[in-house]
C-alpha cells in the first residue's frame, strides 16, 4: 500500500471490555512497531515484530496487552479488560528490513477512549 | 536507560523568523536520530533522519544537525511560515525501537 494504515481511527469502549486495533504496514516492510501516545507526551514503545515473531515486547505495560502478526504483514494489538488509563492514541510504524538505520513510517493512529 | 529531552516545550514566533529546536539524549550509542512533525489529531510525518555517522541532513527549509558525542541535535527551520505550526518530535534509535522526546509545539503567527 501507499502508507501504513490503522483501523479503526477511533474506538470508544467501556471499562472492562476487550478491544482489537489493526495495523496494515507498508507492503514489503518486514519490521513493525506499536507505540502508545498519551496527551501531551511523545510516543512510547510497546512491541516490535520482525516478520511473524515479537522481537522485543519489553514496552507492553502488563499482561492485558498482547499483539500478533501471524503472517508477517498485518498486526493486531489486543487489550483485555480495558482500563481508563489505557486511553491514548495507539500508533503503528513499519520499516524496511532489520537494519536499525532504516526510517520508520507511521500510520495515522487509533484513538482509544475507555469510559 | 536512554532519555530524550526537547527544549523548549512550546515556542511562538512571527512569520518569517528563523528558529532552532533542541533535542538532547543521555546515551550517545545511537544508530540514528529522526525528527518528526505531528499535526493535531494526526500521526507522525518523518522530516529528517540522521545516521550516527552523519553530522547533518537538509530538506528544503529544514536542517538537522547531530553531535553524537555531546548527545545533542538541533532542527533549524528557515523563514518560518504559518503552515509550519505543529508539534515537532525527535527520536533516537539504538536497538531498532524509537525513544521519543516530549516534543516542541511551534506556533508561527502570520
Amino acid at each position: 500500500g501507499a502508507g501504513v494504515s490503522q483501523t479503526p481511527s477511533n474506538k470508544v469502549t467501556e471499562k472492562g471490555k476487550y478491544v482489537e486495533l489493526r495495523c496494515d504496514p507498508i507492503s514489503g516492510h518486514t519490521a513493525l512497531y506499536w507505540y502508545r501516545q498519551s496527551l501531551g507526551q511523545g510516543p512510547e514503545f510497546l512491541i516490535y515484530f520482525q516478520g511473524t515473531g515479537a522481537a522485543d515486547d519489553s514496552g507492553l505495560p502488563n499482561d492485558r496487552f498482547f499483539a500478533v502478526r501471524p503472517e508477517g504483514s498485518v498486526s493486531t494489538l489486543k487489550i483485555q479488560r480495558t482500563e481508563r488509563g489505557d486511553s491514548a492514541v495507539y500508533l503503528c510504524a513499519s520499516k524496511r528490513g532489520e537494519g536499525a538505520y532504516n526510517e520508520q513510517f507511521f500510520g495515522p493512529g487509533t484513538r482509544l477512549t475507555v469510559l | 536507560k536512554q532519555e530524550v529531552t526537547q527544549i523548549p516545550a512550546a515556542l511562538s514566533v512571527p512569520e518569517g523568523e528563523n528558529l532552532v529546536l533542541n533535542c538532547s539524549f543521555t546515551d550517545s550509542a545511537i544508530y540514528n536520530l529522526q525528527w518528526f512533525r505531528q499535526d493535531p489529531g494526526k500521526g507522525l510525518t518523518s522530516l529528517l533522519l540522521i545516521q550516527s555517522s552523519q553530522r547533518e541532513q537538509t530538506s528544503g527549509r529544514l536542517n538537522a544537525s547531530l553531535d553524537k558525542s555531546s548527545g545533542r541535535s538541533t532542527l533549524y527551520i528557515a523563514a518560518s511560515q504559518p503552515g509550519d505550526s505543529a508539534t515537532y518530535l525527535c527520536a533516537v534509535s539504538n536497538t531498532g525501537k524509537l525513544i521519543f522526546g516530549q516534543g516542541t509545539t511551534l506556533q508561527v503567527k502570520p
